[in-house]
């Protein structure tokens, strides 16, 4: 069975400064990983994925995230925080072999201060 | 940019009534989900449905729900006698296929669901 765990439900950063939202995944097979963010009142959209290519993933709008095996994390990161960025974003696990359910982490809340 | 389309943004019914969830993928696309979140809890998969036909479902999707495609643009989800633990934010998702390398699925905006 695969899982995911995002290690904080919320998160603050002023604008500037770094972002780190934390991940870690459990899954049975070669996993997929994507994260997804969800602005209020719009879907979900996808930000990056990782399909057992380059361990380093760059998304849109900045975004990154390296797929560390060894530590089943895929922890997402921006180096500078914009007020744009203030929503709601899953970390997400699929069987690498495609088409299969998405499993969604809680979410974490990305709060941006001015 | 293609997107996928839901009706309505909003629905509230009363308990034991039937909804009907409405759904427009991006058109050529071949696999179609429905997911539901209920608020304060997880996004959960319900439902996949390709070639006519429901390919996969959780333990969710019980009797009460179904999934039809009626025409070659809608995907709808029916809930036969709404509960009112069924209030949930209901999305739906398409992807193009099923290989890995060119899995993504796109949400639609979803659908809030309330049961009073």
């Amino acid at each position: 069975a695969q899982s995911v765990t995002q290690l904080d439900s919320h998160v603050s950063v002023s604008e500037g400064t770094p972002v780190l939202l934390r991940c870690n995944y459990s899954s049975s097979y070669s996993p997929s990983l994507f994260w997804y963010v969800q602005h209020p009142n719009k879907g979900l959209q996808l930000l990056l994925k990782y399909t057992s290519a380059a361990t380093l993933v760059k998304g849109i709008n900045g975004f990154e995230a390296e797929f560390k095996k060894s530590e089943t994390s895929f922890h997402l990161t921006k180096p500078s925080a914009h007020m744009s960025d203030a929503a709601e974003y899953f970390c997400v696990v699929s069987d690498l072999l495609g088409n299969t359910p998405l499993v969604f982490g809680k979410g974490t809340r990305l709060s941006v201060i001015a | 940019e293609p997107e996928v389309t839901q009706t309505p943004s909003h629905q509230v019914t009363q308990m034991g009534q039937e909804v009907i969830l409405r759904c427009v993928p991006i058109s050529n696309h071949l696999y179609f989900y429905w997911y539901r979140q209920i608020l304060g809890q997880k996004v959960e998969f319900l439902v996949s449905f390709y070639n006519n036909e429901i390919s996969e479902k959780s333990e969710i999707f019980d009797d009460q729900f179904s999934v039809e495609r009626p025409d070659g643009s809608n995907f709808t989800l029916k809930i036969r006698s709404t509960k009112l633990e069924d209030s949930a934010m209901y999305f739906c998702a398409s992807t193009r296929d099923g290989t890995a390398f060119s899995y993504e699925q796109y949400f639609g905006p979803g659908t809030r669901l309330t049961v009073t």
